[in-house]
């Protein structure tokens, strides 16, 4: 079964609204989780790295006033899409790191925003 | 976050054929991790390798941990149609607090 859960699946919004996505680490504790964003057929781009009880460090580009990341909790992130317009329409993905004995990181099932 | 070289960015391949691609670092890694995506959903995890010369197999695939801890490699033998999908390396260099991803291969198989 998945060991990251990410909510919701597919959102809807109206321009100028805020969209909340959440992930969730579900066997494990993590300190550390990331945001990625997703065009079409390109590869993932990473958008931030979220630290649980600090603040998220966004790659160059990323809007962080836009993007708010918040990580509050040992399994959950969660993004914030503020204002969003049309453009912000994309596939958001997280992913967690477990640094167990399998130091891996594990990916969530991904959310589609559509801002309409 | 750095990105992993990752080769080749796509292939397309006749069903039944076999599939190497490959990922390499500046750094030294600890770990290194294929997944793969298929479109709309997230990536999954399809092999873990933790130690220099590590040789995993899963099902058809079959991944390297290189000599030099600076490189992996990812094999599918006997391609099917269900292989499409974007495969990607993944993994922590040894020192820092980043995890570093490659930039994928977009496998196309051609039935």
């Amino acid at each position: 079964g998945a060991v990251v859960s990410q909510h919701p699946s597919r959102v809807i919004c109206k321009s100028g609204t805020s969209v909340k996505i959440e992930c969730r680490s579900l066997d494990f504790q993590a300190t550390t989780m990331f945001w990625y964003r997703q065009f079409p057929k390109q590869s993932l781009m990473l958008m931030a790295t979220s630290n649980e009880g600090s603040k998220a460090t966004y790659e160059q580009g990323v809007e962080k006033d836009k993007f708010l990341i918040n990580h509050a909790s040992l399994t959950l992130s969660t993004l914030t899409v503020t204002s969003a317009h049309p453009e912000d329409s994309s596939f958001y993905i997280c992913s967690a790191w477990d640094r167990g004995a399998g130091n891996t990181i594990y990916f969530g099932e991904g959310s589609w925003l559509t801002v309409v | 976050g750095q990105q992993l070289n990752q080769s080749p960015q796509s292939m397309f391949i006749q069903e039944g054929e076999d599939v190497s691609m490959n990922c390499t670092s500046s750094s030294i890694f600890n770990t290194w991790l294929w997944y793969k995506q298929d479109p709309g959903e997230g990536p999954v995890l399809l092999i873990a390798l933790y130690k220099a010369g590590e040789l995993t197999s899963n099902g058809r695939l079959t991944a390297q941990f290189g000599i030099t801890r600076k490189d992996s490699f990812l094999n599918i033998s006997a391609s099917i149609p269900s292989d499409v999908g974007i495969y990607f390396c993944a993994g922590p260099p040894n020192t820092g607090n980043q995890f570093y991803f490659g930039t994928g291969t977009s496998l196309t198989v051609i039935p």
